[in-house]
């Protein structure tokens, strides 16, 4: 079936190295950012989410920094592995909104 | 438990035909939003319920476009006189709570229409 990363950024690690996805988000009113895990023909699935008075939050195998002068965030996955392989989106929030505002997503691919 | 649902899964339309597209969330959810996603591309936002009130509709591209969800849960999301740049994966995503930061979405696999 059709690609859910077709024409986006790819990021090519091997495995059990560490994988380092950047993003620049669009609004400086958000105040809550999430990442999320695509996999082809599915959802996109909640990995860590931070708010804006952090700048650093960890989870299993996976760090997200938050650089709100820039504008910047980064998710981190340690340890790399074949089913880490999917399209990766930041998502930034306005608190007391619903909307949820996507990046254009990175795809991660994992060589065994 | 089961998560949310989406059907159909795969939809082929002619251009100018209507179409329905159902979803259903985690029983118990309060929220349910609607999304659009092009190929390649990340995630739109479309429109947000909270049980049966559609609180936001800001991101509905043309009034060809209507969601509804009668009774707090199922929800269908209309596309009438579909066009070509309607192709995409419609993607449902439900959460217990009303407030985005607090809570979790769950989002369904989508439904890939594709106009012809």
């Amino acid at each position: 079936g059709e690609s859910v990363g077709l024409h986006l950024p790819t990021l090519s690690v091997q495995e059990g190295d560490n994988s380092i996805i950047n993003c620049a988000y669009s609004n400086s009113a958000s105040d809550y950012f999430i990442w999320y895990k695509q996999e082809s023909g599915k959802g996109p699935q909640f990995i860590i989410d931070i708010r804006s008075n952090m700048d650093k939050r960890q989870g299993q195998r996976v760090t997200v920094l938050l650089n709100k002068t820039v504008k910047h965030l980064s998710l981190q996955i340690a340890a790399t592995q074949p089913g880490d392989s999917a399209v990766y989106f930041c998502a930034e929030n306005i608190e007391g909104y619903q909307k949820v505002t996507f990046g254009t997503g990175t795809k991660l691919q994992v060589i065994p | 438990g089961a998560g949310v649902s989406q059907s159909p899964r795969y939809k082929v339309a002619k251009r100018g035909q209507d179409v329905a597209l159902r979803c259903d969330p985690i029983s118990g959810h309060v929220s349910l939003f609607w999304y659009q996603q092009a190929l390649g591309q990340g995630p739109e936002f479309l429109t947000y319920f909270q049980n049966e009130a559609q609180l936001d509709k800001s991101g509905l591209p043309s009034d060809r476009f209507f969601a509804e969800r009668p009774e707090g849960s199922v929800s269908t999301l209309k596309i009438q006189r579909t066009q070509q740049e309607d192709s995409a994966v419609y993607l449902c995503a439900s959460s217990l709570i009303s407030k985005v930061s607090q809570e979790t979405q769950y989002f369904g696999p989508g439904t890939r229409l594709l106009v012809l």
